[in-house]
C-alpha cells in the first residue's frame, strides 16, 4: 500500500542534543512537508520541499534543518537551538498539482527534557 | 489578522443532529480549499475538498463563498463517530505548495 512512513511514533531527546526525525512515501509525491502542532493549536509549516536537492523554509523554520536528496525522503534535524522542540512532528507529502490534498504520516511525537 | 480562522467550539450535539461551522480566510488569491478531520493525538485525515460550486459526501457538505472568504462544513445525522477536531486548510496563494491550517473546530456528538 502506498503511504507516509515516520519514524519512530515516540521519541525522548535530552535539552542540548540533535535529533533527526525520519519521512519516507512511496506515493511517488514532488512535495514533503514538515509541520508542527503544540496542544491546542493548528499545524504550523517548518519547511517544505517541492523537488529534489530544493526545500523552503516555512513560518517556524528557526532551529530546524531539512535535506531532499530523494524524492521518497524528507528528514528533519530538531537542533539545538530550537528553543521549544517539544511537540507533535508531522510531515506530508502531495502531488503539488492545484487542488492537490496533502497526505500525513501518522507524526512523530519528540519530547525534549 | 489570521490566514485562516475558525471557530474553536466545542460544538457539542446529540447524535442525529445537524452541525455546521465555518472557516474565514484572508487571502483572496486562495485557489484550493479542504476539510480534514483529526482525532485526538492522531494525524488528520482528509474528509474532503471544497470545489466552488460546493459538494457533498454522504452526511458531509461543504461550501465555498468566495465573495466573503469563506468555508463551510456541514454534518447531517450526526454519529457519535464524528466526534473530532475539523481542520480548515487553505492554500495561502496561487501558490498550491504552501497550505495554512486553521486551528480546528472540535466537536462532540454526544448519544
Amino acid at each position: 500500500d502506498g503511504g507516509i512512513t515516520q519514524s519512530p511514533k515516540y521519541l525522548f531527546r535530552k535539552e542540548g542534543q540533535n535529533v533527526t526525525l525520519s519521512c519516507e512515501q512511496n506515493l511517488n509525491h514532488d512535495a514533503m512537508y514538515w509541520y508542527r502542532q503544540d496542544p491546542g493549536q493548528g499545524l504550523r509549516l517548518i519547511y517544505y520541499s517541492q523537488i529534489v536537492n530544493d526545500f523552503q523554509k516555512g513560518d517556524i523554520a528557526e532551529g530546524y534543518s531539512v535535506s531532499r536528496e530523494k524524492k521518497e525522503s524528507f528528514p528533519l534535524t530538531v537542533t539545538s537551538a530550537q528553543k521549544n522542540p517539544t511537540a507533535f512532528y508531522l510531515c506530508a507529502s502531495s502531488s503539488g498539482r492545484e487542488n492537490s490534498p496533502l497526505h500525513f504520516g501518522n507524526g512523530t511525537r519528540l519530547t525534549v527534557t | 489578522r489570521k490566514e485562516v480562522e475558525q471557530d474553536p467550539g466545542p460544538f457539542n450535539v446529540p447524535e442525529g443532529a445537524t452541525v455546521a461551522f465555518n472557516c474565514t480566510y484572508s487571502n483572496s488569491a486562495s485557489q484550493s480549499f479542504f476539510w480534514y478531520r483529526q482525532d485526538c493525538r492522531k494525524e488528520p485525515k482528509l474528509l474532503m475538498s471544497v470545489y466552488s460550486s460546493g459538494n457533498e459526501d454522504g452526511r458531509f457538505t461543504a461550501q465555498l463563498n468566495r465573495a466573503s472568504q469563506y468555508i463551510s462544513l456541514l454534518i447531517r445525522d450526526s454519529k457519535l463517530s464524528d466526534s473530532a477536531t475539523y481542520l480548515c486548510v487553505v492554500s495561502l496563494s496561487s501558490n498550491d505548495y504552501k497550505l495554512s491550517f486553521g486551528a480546528g473546530t472540535t466537536v462532540t456528538v454526544r448519544a
